[in-house]
Formats: structure tokens, sequence, C-alpha cells
């Protein structure tokens, strides 16, 4: 089955710590993207790439950072220096060009600071 | 001014009511609109697109007003199952890579 992939499901992480969430598709996607959701909020981009070994700050970059180094996979890694990092991550893709082409979600992580 | 806005919520309807869904948009250069669906914990999942001619799929009707920069979507005759937050989005650029989404509007569907 096609799709996007994302874990853990459930992440705690300690003060200072730095973590990675991994985001694996299998849809051919050329794109994809880092969203962040808090209680009662819309998605705010973080990251998002459209090509292999090529990816663009969002709204939100700072504390976070991302790596392209395969079509299929964009993990993201939350620093120590994102100050409030408990939140709901979202991983999407979708297809290069095409005003509506939808973008694909993964079914999230989330992420506690203890 | 918010990029995309949409109704605060919540609404609690009975089943089978009918109830509208609002969202405006700042950017008038906007290319796309879509609406998503997001369960309770879950991630969203495409809904419906929303084409300049509006457009129907079964109870589900989208409307967009390019002038007014708005977008509407109805359901019709509710059902339990509809319970969810529903995000209006919008494309801000000719290649479809710059999406914005709304804060969402709650919906609880009641027996």
């Amino acid at each position: 089955d096609g799709g996007i992939t994302q874990s853990p499901k459930y992440l705690f992480r300690k003060e200072g710590q730095n973590v990675t969430l991994s985001c694996e598709q299998n849809l051919n996607h050329d794109a994809m993207y880092w969203y962040r959701q808090d209680p009662g909020q819309g998605l705010r981009l973080i990251y998002y790439s459209q090509i292999v070994n090529d990816f663009q700050k969002g709204d939100i970059a700072e504390g976070y950072s991302v790596s392209r180094e395969k079509k299929e996979s964009f993990p993201l890694t939350v620093t120590s220096a994102q100050k409030n990092p408990t939140a709901f991550y979202l991983c999407a893709s979708k297809q290069r060009g095409g005003t509506y082409n939808e973008q694909f979600f993964g079914p999230g992580t989330r992420l506690t600071v203890l | 001014r918010k990029e995309v806005e949409q109704d605060p919520g919540p609404f609690n309807v009975p089943e089978g009511a009918t109830v509208a869904f609002n969202c405006t948009y700042s950017n008038s250069a906007s290319q796309s609109f879509f609406w998503y669906r997001q369960d309770c914990r879950k991630e969203p999942k495409l809904l419906m697109s929303v084409y300049s001619s509006g457009n129907e799929d079964g109870r589900f009707t989208a409307q967009l007003n390019r002038a007014s920069q708005y977008i509407s979507l109805l359901i019709r005759d509710s059902k339990l199952s509809d319970s969810a937050t529903y995000l209006c989005v919008v494309n801000g650029d000719n290649y479809g890579q710059n999406f914005v989404f709304g804060p969402g509007t709650r919906l609880s569907v009641l027996p």
C-alpha cells in the first residue's frame, strides 16, 4: 500500500535533548513538508522540500533542522534551541506541479517535553 | 489579518441538520482551494477540492467566490460520522507548493 509513515507515534523528550522524527513515503512524491499543530490551532509550516538535497524554511523553522538525502525520506530534528517543542508533528507529501494536487499526510508524531 | 480565517465554532447540530462553514483568505493571487477533514488526534485528509464553478460530492457542496475571497462548505443531512474539524486550505502560488491552513472549525453532530 502506498502512503506516508511517521515514527514514533509518541515521543517523550527531556529538556536539552535533540530528537529526530522520521517520515517516509512510497508515493514517489517529490515534495515533502513538516507541519506543527498546537491544540486548537491550524497547521504551521516548519520546513519543506521540493526535491532531493534541497529544502526551504517555512514560517517557524527556528529550533528545527531537516535533511533530504533520499526522495522517500524527510527526517525532522527538534533541537534543544526549540523553546516550546511539545506539539503534534505532521509530515506530508505531494506531487510537484498541478495546483490541485493534494497533500497526503502521515499519522503524525506527538512530542512531549518532560 | 490572518491569511486564512474560518468560523470559530464549535458547531453543535442534531443529526439530519444542514450546516455551513465559511472561510476567507487574504491572498488574492491564491490558485487553488480545498477542504480537509481532521478527526480528533488524527491527520488531516482531503474532503474535497473547491473549483471556481463550485462542486458537489454527495451531501457536501463547496463554493468559491474569488471576488469576495470567500469559500464555503455545506453539509446536508448531517451524520454522526461527520463530527470532526474542517480545515480550509488555500494554495498561495502557481506551483502548488505553498499550502496555507486555516485554524479549523469543529463540528459535533448530536444524536
